[in-house]
């Protein structure tokens, strides 16, 4: 099993619909990252998450350390949201991100 | 003004060469990384090089060496090339509140 599991894995939504990403995971963590990878291959980070939420523009990011979950919120989605989205989780120090699956999200005009 | 580089952004080779790809990044990050992403698009950690600190994650063959000049690169050097080793390579580089991927490169063995 994956230390870093998502849902859903696909995602199709009509424009303007809220958009709600999940990943769970089952290691020890220092931070959290959701990444944002366009079809052009170019991988973006949205948000590090070490405890609580954040938000940035339509987007916001939730984590519940206790409960090793965290969930991605699109508002008022838009066919640019179109994009595979990582969340990914790093152990600590200088150590490398343990990546999820990604959630393939469609968004339809 | 690129904040991580990579060059090439595609390579093609044969089996049994040996290749390189350069990164670069003048963000002034202490930690820098490569990463793959195979054909599932599925990302894993190759390496991370943290003031002079390498930490190599065990799967990875050894045939595959990143080399460190200074503070503000990270190569990765890969000899005898195989089939299998088809990816997109994605470098990147993190303080403790930024982290910046490349642009990747794209490595197609034939």
């Amino acid at each position: 099993k994956n230390e870093v599991e998502q849902s859903p894995q696909n995602l199709t939504a009509q424009e303007g619909e809220f958009i709600t990403i999940n990943c769970s995971y089952s290691v020890g963590i220092s931070a959290l990252h959701w990444l944002q990878q366009h079809p052009g291959g170019g991988i973006v980070s949205l948000f590090m998450l070490s405890s609580g939420k954040k938000k940035h523009g339509r987007l916001i990011a939730t984590i519940n350390i206790q409960e090793k979950h965290s969930s991605l919120h699109i508002t008022a989605s838009h066919p640019r949201d179109s994009a595979v989205y990582i969340c990914a989780v790093r152990r600590g120090g200088a150590d490398g991100l343990t990546f999820g699956k990604g959630t393939h999200l469609i968004i339809q005009p | 003004d690129t904040a991580v580089s990579q060059t090439p952004k595609y390579l093609v080779t044969q089996m049994g060469n040996d290749k390189s790809i350069k990164c670069e990044q003048n963000l002034g990050h202490d930690t820098m990384y490569w990463y793959k992403q195979d054909s599932k698009k599925f990302l894993k950690i190759m390496f991370s090089y943290n003031n002079k600190e390498l930490i190599i994650n065990e799967t990875v063959p050894n045939r595959f060496s990143p080399k460190s000049p200074d503070k503000a690169h990270l190569n990765l050097h890969i000899n005898s090339l195989e089939l299998g080793d088809s990816a997109v390579y994605f470098c990147a580089s993190s303080s403790p509140e930024d982290l910046r991927f490349g642009p990747g490169t794209r490595l197609t063995v034939t």
